[in-house]
């Protein structure tokens, strides 16, 4: 079954709010990922938090990491039409060095309103 | 300048064709993966490479035969292709297993 869940499916928001997303996951994990992706293109890599870090920033993005609930949250801050994408978490929850891969959720299709 | 490219870009074939996909990465990374991504934007793993030896096998028909000839180059070869492989492929690279992925554009495969 999928490791990560997204929350909301949807979410549409004016144009300069904030928007949040969450994600949920299933077992313990090396680390957490998020990307986006615009409509008919490739994945696009944002940001990576580690197991023992509990918050990261980059620019207008703001990720929690909450380990004892296996959970995350990405947060975009004065949000732009340009923000409008499909957002994706994907762990790394493997045991074995060597071995490393990802699991996707499904997904929250983000679409800001000018 | 394209750090992950892969070739073609769409693909419409028929049942029963063989197919390949090509991907190429110039970022220097060692690693690099198939995924499947759905109609419902699910996307799920297929391979991964590191430095030309394969390591992640994700239950996937043998049908489906990746080809890494050199660490830059990851290809997917699809023989017998049935309706069910329509999706589009994505092609991907990093520098560690587990770290952050670079992604290529997709090919987008239907098959009929």
């Amino acid at each position: 079954s999928q490791q990560g869940e997204e929350d909301p499916q949807a979410l549409s928001i004016q144009e300069g709010e904030n928007a949040t997303m969450n994600c949920s996951y299933k077992t313990s994990i090396n680390n957490l990922q998020w990307y986006r992706q615009n409509s008919g293109r490739g994945l696009v890599h944002l940001i990576l938090i580690r197991s023992n870090e509990r918050e990261k920033h980059s620019g207008r993005l703001r990720v929690t990491l909450d380990t004892s609930k296996k959970s995350s949250s990405l947060l975009i801050t004065a949000s732009r039409a340009a923000d409008t994408a499909s957002y994706f978490c994907a762990t790394d929850a493997s045991k074995k060095f060597g071995n490393e891969k990802l699991t996707f959720g499904t997904g929250t299709r983000l679409t800001i309103i000018p | 300048d394209t750090a992950v490219s892969q070739t073609p870009k769409y693909l419409v074939t028929q049942m029963g064709n063989d197919k390949s996909i090509k991907c190429e990465q110039n970022l220097g990374h060692d690693t690099m993966y198939w995924y499947k991504q759905d109609s419902k934007k699910f996307l799920k793993i297929m391979f991964s490479y590191n430095n030309k030896e394969l390591i992640i096998n994700e239950t996937v028909p043998n049908r489906f035969s990746p080809k890494s000839p050199d660490k830059a180059h990851l290809n997917l070869h699809i023989n017998s292709l049935e309706l069910g492989d329509s999706a589009v492929y994505f092609c991907a690279s990093s520098h560690i297993a587990g770290g952050a992925q670079y992604f290529g554009p997709g090919t987008r495969l239907l098959v009929l």
